[in-house]
Parts: structure tokens; sequence; C-alpha cells
């Protein structure tokens, strides 16, 4: 089982359309949980933090579910902007050792 | 808006030679890290440096690789004999608390041939 395992994509959407993404990881002691964003040969951009109590900034909503070792993000209302590969990411117990996800892909179109 | 800074943005090498890569974190940050990516692939964590010695390493940071820290700013990846394979894009990254993210640097492409 792969450490971070996300949705292949890509997802083709519409302009306004609601969007999820999946995420599981595989180490139950795994410390921190994030989502970030890549544009295309551009460096990850930190998207959000992810919580249990699940968190919310803006048209993005992330949860956290520890017990099924499952993250997911929502975007809500996109935009043509929010085409991008988003990024599962988990840190291992202590925190120092980053693992991504490899990645979905989303585009949105008008 | 604070931004990690990395250079050169493209290196080009000849197989066998050695390379540094350079960073400049943020500067209250306390949390260093190097990651690759070979194109089209995920994001590999390569290290990570806190302290002023190494936390963590992946299987992929071998004796061929070494970070420093040489002064109050710059962080380093030194690769000592480059290998075709270890052409990608370098990324630096830095963090002021582990729990809320790092910040990533722009990137060096590194291509060895």
């Amino acid at each position: 089982r792969k450490e971070v395992e996300q949705d292949p994509g890509p997802f083709n959407v519409p302009e306004g359309a609601t969007v999820a993404f999946n995420c599981t990881y595989s180490n139950s002691a795994s410390q921190s949980f994030f989502w970030y964003r890549q544009d295309c040969r551009k460096e990850p951009k930190l998207l959000m933090s992810v919580y249990s109590s699940g968190n919310e900034d803006g048209r993005f909503t992330a949860q956290l579910n520890r017990a099924s070792q499952y993250i997911s993000l929502l975007i809500r209302d996109s935009k043509l902007s929010d085409s991008a590969t988003y990024l599962c990411v988990v840190t291992n117990t202590g925190g120092f050792k980053t693992i991504f996800g490899a990645g979905t892909r989303l585009f949105v179109k008008a | 808006e604070p931004e990690v800074t990395q250079t050169p943005s493209h290196q080009v090498t000849q197989m066998g030679q050695e390379v540094i890569l350079r960073c400049v974190p943020i500067s209250n940050h306390l949390y260093f890290y190097w990651y690759r990516q070979i194109l089209g692939q995920k994001v590999e964590f390569l290290v990570s440096f806190y302290n002023n010695e190494i936390s963590e390493k992946s299987e992929i940071f071998d004796d061929q690789f070494s970070v420093e820290r040489p002064d109050g700013s710059n962080f380093t990846l030194k690769i000592r004999s480059t290998k075709l394979e270890d052409s990608a894009m370098y990324f630096c990254a830095s963090s002021d608390n582990r729990d809320y993210g790092y910040t990533f640097g722009s990137g060096t492409r590194l291509t060895v041939v």
C-alpha cells in the first residue's frame, strides 16, 4: 500500500462546480496533514492544514478522519484559476519527514 | 510576503561533477528541507534539518548527498558526483512550525548530461 494515495485524475469540471478530492495514508501515527496546490512546473504552495475538527478557508473545506486514515478537500464554486494539481501531504511521527501523494490534476473549464 | 530564495534557477552539469544548490530560507524559520521532483513524478522528500543537524533523511539521500547551513542565512545541498538520474527539480522549503506547513522556494532545475 502506498504511504499516501490520492484519487487518480484528471478531474474536468465546469466553472461553478463543486469538486472533492480524497486521500488516504497508511501510517496511523502520522502527525500533520496538509493540502498543497502545484501549478505546472512551479513549486508547491500551501493551501491549508487539515485538522480533525475540519477547517474552512473561503471556498475550500478540508477534513481529516484519523480513524479511517482519510483526508478530503472540497472546493466549492470552482474558478478557472483553481486549475492545478492538488497534493495531499502527510508528515510522519515527529513531523520531520514529509510524504507527498502523487497529486490529482484539476481542470476547470469555462 | 517573505519568501524562500533558490539559486541558480537552472543548472546544467556533466555526469560525475559536484554541484551545490543554494537556498536562503525565510529568516525566522527554524526547520529546513530539501525535496526533489523528477519531471512528471511526485515530490519526494530528501532531508530535513533542524538545530544545525539532519533530523531525518530518506533512502534517496545517500552518501552522495550532503547539506550544510554554513552561516545564519544559507542552506545548501551538495551532490558529490552527479548521475544522469539526479536530473530533477530540487526544492528547498522552510518552516517556523512543522505543524503549520512549509514555504517552498521556486526550485533549481538540475540537468545532468
